[in-house]
């Protein structure tokens, strides 16, 4: 069981835009500025989407944001579009250079 | 370009030891830590494993911890990881990936399959 949480699903249509969370606790997520997203399509290595919360790599559309208010993280998808169906999972660095992912959530454009 | 390539998967009994490696290229590996991450069947990412850009520290997952070892060859430019003593739910796709900024992975390679059955 992670010490992250994350919606299973995430559903929305075509321009629509939807919000996936990422909960912890101060020791993941809260204390740090250090949570992560990534894309995964199916059989697919994983992609870094965001960073430090709210830092995109070069390359990731702005379509993609991140945020944190106290113990959650949060990663927007405004304009949904039929590519960014895949998984999407939060992550957080902590101390002692040790990962946590979350479970994972599924977004599926209607 | 960066390129990270996973070898060594395959089937193994339970027990028994596996290598895999990750050979890395377009990239100097020597100024980068890396980590391994698995993903079972069907499931969500887990780290297993974090080795420093001089393999000076390595911390692990308390699943592996004591029986997987990370480490690397910077003259090589390979990252290994020795798994000991497999259980059945050690079988996943295996990912070696480049950590930037001690936080976040931005380049990962594309996975390696290990299934530990009898």
């Amino acid at each position: 069981q992670s010490a992250l949480t994350q919606p299973a699903s995430v559903s929305g249509s075509p321009g629509q835009s939807i919000t996936i969370s990422c909960t912890g606790t101060s020791s993941y997520v809260g204390g740090y500025h250090y949570v992560s997203w990534y894309q995964q399509h199916p059989g697919k290595a994983p992609k870094l989407m965001i960073y430090d919360v709210s830092k995109r790599p070069s390359g990731v559309s702005n379509r993609f944001s991140g945020s944190k208010s106290g113990n959650t993280a949060s990663l927007t998808i405004s304009g949904l579009q039929a590519e960014d169906e895949a998984d999407y999972y939060c992550s957080s660095y902590t101390s002692g250079s040790t990962y946590v992912f979350g479970p994972g959530t599924k977004v599926t454009v209607l | 370009q960066v390129q990270l390539v996973e070898s060594g998967g395959g089937v193994v009994q339970p027990g028994r030891p596996l290598r895999l490696s990750c050979a890395a290229s377009g990239f100097t590996l020597s100024s980068y830590a890396m980590y391994w991450v698995r993903q079972a069947p069907g499931k969500g990412l887990e780290w297993v494993a974090f080795i420093s850009f001089d393999g000076s520290n390595k911390y692990y997952a308390d699943s592996v911890k004591g029986r997987f070892t990370i480490s690397r060859d910077n003259s090589k430019n390979t990252v290994y990881l020795q798994m000991n003593s497999l259980r059945s739910e050690d079988t996943a796709v295996y990912y070696c990936a480049r950590i930037v900024g001690t936080t976040r992975a931005d380049h990962w390679g594309q996975g390696t399959l290990v299934s530990v059955s009898s």
